[in-house]
């Protein structure tokens, strides 16, 4: 099993610019997530769906936007990048709703 | 809504010796305690979690500590080894499917 993968590992994006971090994963699970980390911080939720054709937004979900219309697929839309929005972003996912979270190895967006 | 906090941002330890990591969480309602390794350049990798009904669990060289009197809890790792460098985080749920994460701990193995 590949796990969780995410593409783009890296992207630069100038403001107002458009684009979309894909994430899959193989394990069959229901729940995915969208995180962001800054740099010394801890893992920000953006949003997360408990199975496909759900999603709800978590903890900082503005400028972001999501669809599930597969148990695999969990892509994150970012419209109109700004600076604030140059993160490391992590997809993950979980059987159920544990606290055993499997993570992709990120994808590192810088906006100017 | 709950925020967590680790104690020390950074935590150096000599090869061989014991480490503690510790975490604090805000709310009293919190019944699920995760920890997270995040090596350099990936993403984090659970290590071991414990509910709110148990004070200690037990795993491969690491051990999780909970005291809810005092809303804390701790990782100890044995006999920490070099290939235990890493960030460690904490992370707490009260219920749902939002972890709250803590900041991170830096661990640096000294040879």
């Amino acid at each position: 099993n590949a796990g969780v993968t995410q593409t783009p590992k890296f992207r630069i994006l100038k403001i107002g610019q458009s684009m979309t971090l894909q994430c899959t994963q193989d394990m069959n699970h229901n729940y995915m997530y969208w995180y962001r980390q800054d740099p010394g911080m801890g893992l920000k939720l953006i949003y997360y769906s408990v199975g496909a054709g759900i999603t709800d937004k978590g903890e900082v979900p503005n400028g972001y936007n999501v669809s599930r219309s597969t148990t695999e697929d969990f892509p994150l839309r970012l419209e109109l990048a700004a600076p604030s929005q140059t993160s490391v972003y992590f997809c993950a996912s979980s059987y159920m709703n544990t606290g055993e979270l499997f993570f992709g190895e990120g994808s590192r967006l810088t906006v100017l | 809504g709950e925020s967590v906090g680790l104690h020390l941002p950074t935590l150096s330890v000599q090869e061989g010796d014991n480490s503690i990591i510790n975490c604090a969480y805000s709310n009293s309602a919190s019944d699920y305690f995760i920890w997270y390794k995040q090596e350099s350049g990936k993403g984090p990798q659970f290590i071991i979690d414990i509910r709110s009904n148990m004070d200690k669990r037990q795993g491969q060289r690491v051990t999780v500590l909970l005291n809810k009197t005092v809303k804390h809890l701790s990782l100890q790792i044995a006999a920490t080894q070099p290939g235990d460098s890493a960030v460690y985080f904490c992370a707490v749920t009260g219920g749902g499917n939002k972890l709250t994460f803590g900041t991170g701990t830096q661990l640096k193995v000294e040879l």
